[in-house]
């Protein structure tokens, strides 16, 4: 199985949305209401930040969102902040017999 | 509070032998997959493989298959991830993450293991 694919880099100024995608196929992305989002901040461990495409769980900001059309799911995360630079990794589910499939990761600067 | 607490951080020579582990905490260890990532050096995330605590049932990733060994022992709630003879390329960080088999995500990550393979 192939890796999502990601944008390895994206960029924004403070305040501004930026929106990072996450490609897949129809076997994963595209075939389920799966895909998960994960923040990762250097030197520690990912973070759950989006799940079923469009869920925050409990203490993440409104800032952050999901969204799929077709094979692609979406992470935007608006009002930017500096804390928000960080890797951005998507996770999509792709049936019974198989782990689930990262994306490559994508760097975000606050610049 | 759910926590998982992996073992530290390890430098070993190519050919040894290694276990790291992950003992979690907070919730039933036995009802939840563990499951095992890979990050290595400036790379991305990379599932290794899951096991079932509860029935030591266990699925690899295809491209690691026969290279590690995954095992749980359910009456210490630890999981661990062992390698036979390391070689240089198993240098990376190796983080345990509970599923939620129910959202079909991770919900929970260990603090991560670094581990270097050098001579």
């Amino acid at each position: 199985q192939s890796a999502l694919t990601q944008p390895p880099s994206a960029s924004g100024s403070p305040g501004q949305s930026v929106t990072i995608s996450c490609t897949g196929t129809s076997s994963d992305v595209g075939g389920y209401d799966y895909v998960s989002w994960f923040q990762q901040h250097p030197g520690k461990a990912p973070k759950l930040i989006i799940y079923e495409v469009t869920k925050r769980p409990s203490g993440v900001p409104d800032r952050f969102s999901g969204s799929k059309s077709g094979n692609t799911a979406s992470l935007t995360v608006s009002g930017l902040q500096a804390e928000d630079e960080a890797d951005y990794y998507c996770n999509s589910y792709a049936g019974s017999n198989n782990l689930g499939i990262f994306g490559g990761g994508t760097k975000l600067t606050v610049l | 509070e759910v926590q998982l607490v992996q073992s530290g951080a390890e430098v070993k020579k190519p050919g040894e032998s290694l276990q790291i582990s992950c003992t979690g905490s907070g919730y039933t260890f036995t009802s939840h997959w563990i499951g095992w990532v890979r990050q290595m050096p400036g790379k991305g995330l990379e599932w290794m493989g899951f096991i079932y605590p509860g029935d030591s049932d266990i699925r690899y990733s295809p491209s690691l298959q026969g290279q590690v060994t995954i095992s749980a022992d359910k009456s210490i709630s630890t999981a661990t991830l062992q390698w036979g003879s390391l070689k240089a390329s198993d240098t990376a960080v190796y983080y345990c993450a509970r599923l939620n088999m129910g959202l079909l995500t991770i919900d929970y990550w260990g603090q991560g293991t670094q581990v270097t393979v050098s001579s």
